[in-house]
């Protein structure tokens, strides 16, 4: 059971958007930055959003973050084959002073 | 360019040790925390621990708490992880990644590819 809570899969077709939420509480989302991770299966993850809603150079601007209180969201639009991959939210945690992730989200791209 | 690399991972019994190690280059090494996390087979990703860029603060995941120790050699510009009383449900691929403060996060702009650790009989 995972402290950040994401829904374990979402799907869309191409050129559509689709979005991953992740939930959590005041010692966690509520004060501290979030960031996404995405890792392609078979390798390291990579930080994707950062800040809640800063993308790394070379990130295309089709993926967008936001936060609103103690959640956060991962915005993809313009859905490509390539984006097939699992996404993570994490945190830090004040209560438990350390890092936690979401469970995670396969998104599939029909 | 910044480069990780995970060394240490192979299969060990149950209640066994193991040493990992994480070669960095490219950075002021000591400037950064560094962490560890493990992915087990077909599960997502768990923070197991960080330590401050100076080495005077460790954080650790209670899963590991008093079996597992983060520690650094900053003129070496190398991170370890030292496992006891290893078990089962510690398998996993373990990352070693660098924060983006001295302070730690859980901003990590770069991982390592990962070293496999099987705890078995």
């Amino acid at each position: 059971q995972s402290v950040l809570t994401q829904p374990p899969s979402v799907s869309g077709t191409p050129e559509q958007r689709v979005a991953i939420s992740c939930s959590g509480s005041r010692s966690n989302i509520g004060t501290n930055y979030v960031h996404w991770y995405q890792q392609i299966p078979g390798t390291a993850p990579q930080l994707l959003i950062y800040r809640n809603n800063q993308r790394p150079s070379g990130v295309p601007d089709r993926f967008s973050g936001s936060k609103s209180g103690t959640s956060a969201s991962l915005a993809i639009s313009g859905l490509r084959s390539g984006d097939e991959a699992d996404y993570y939210c994490a945190t830090w945690d004040d209560s438990l002073s350390g890092v936690v992730f979401g469970g995670g989200t396969k998104l599939t791209v029909l | 360019e910044v480069y990780l690399l995970e060394s240490g991972g192979g299969l060990v019994q149950p209640g066994g040790s193991l040493r990992l190690s994480c070669e960095t280059s490219g950075f002021s090494f000591r400037n950064y925390a560094m962490s560890w996390v493990r992915q087990a087979p077909g599960k997502g990703l768990e923070w197991v621990t960080t330590i401050r860029g100076n080495g005077d603060t460790t954080y650790n995941a209670e899963s590991v708490k008093g079996r597992f120790t983060i520690s650094r050699d900053n003129s070496k510009s190398t991170v370890y992880l030292q496992m006891n009383s290893l078990r089962v449900e510690d398998t996993a691929v373990f990352y070693c990644a660098k924060d983006v403060y001295e302070s730690g996060t859980s901003e990590f702009d770069y991982w390592g590819q990962g070293t496999l650790v099987t705890v078995s009989s």
